[in-house]
């Protein structure tokens, strides 16, 4: 049983510019919750998809956007990115009917340049 | 406001020796707390999780404890091997039912050295 995957794994994008970012839950999980880790800190919540509906979000501007697809995957998008958006990026899947358990992901490092 | 602490912000032992690490919060209301471990640049992996009953809880050379009185949980790692170097993250997740929001600490870098 593959465990939760996203990718790419590493991307280079300029200011301004626009990202998508994809998260593969492991199998069972319903609910999918990405976080933004900075160089040296804990990982920030961004929101959680649960049901293809964004269930919470956290203090993160408009620019940050997400869906979660049928089959439980999800993608984060995030729009005129700016310098302070490049971190480590985490996906969590959580199992169906077990809502205090999460499942990282390897994570997606991204760059603005 | 919720909030977890940890301490030391960064740590150096020698391989073979113990070490403890310490995570103090204030979330409410309490629903679990974790110990993760986490490799640079790479996602989280849960060490143990503990809820408001349990006090201690083993997994190998990793045992965690939980004081719900005092707010208060450790990590303490036995025999320490050169891959335990790594971000120890401790977590503890608010809510009672449905979402739980988790609130993260800033961890505590730890280093193993030969």
């Amino acid at each position: 049983d593959a465990g939760v995957t996203q990718s790419p794994t590493h991307l280079i994008k300029t200011r301004g510019q626009q990202v998508t970012l994809r998260c593969s839950p492991k199998s069972g999980h319903d609910t999918v919750s990405w976080y933004q880790q900075a160089l040296g800190q804990g990982p920030q919540f961004i929101f959680q998809y649960y049901e293809e509906e964004e269930r919470q979000r956290g203090n993160f501007p408009d620019r940050f956007s997400g869906h979660q697809f049928p089959n439980y995957s999800s993608e984060l998008n995030v729009n005129a990115l700016l310098l302070g958006d490049s971190a480590l990026y985490l996906c969590a899947s959580t199992p169906r009917g077990v809502s205090y358990e999460q499942y990282f992901g390897p994570g997606t490092r991204l760059t603005v340049t | 406001k919720n909030q977890v602490e940890q301490s030391p912000q960064s740590l150096i032992i020698l391989e073979g020796k113990n070490c403890t690490l310490q995570c103090n919060y204030t979330v409410s209301p309490f629903s679990n707390l974790r110990w993760y471990k986490q490799d640079t640049g790479r996602g989280p992996v849960s060490l143990t999780i503990m809820t408001f009953s349990e006090n201690t809880k083993s997994n190998g050379r990793y045992t965690a404890t939980l004081d719900a009185d005092t707010k208060q949980s450790s990590l303490h790692i036995t025999a320490s091997q050169l891959s335990d170097s790594a971000s120890y993250i401790c977590v503890v997740s608010a809510g009672n039912t449905g979402f739980q929001k988790l609130v993260f600490g800033t961890g505590t870098r730890l280093l193993v050295s030969p």
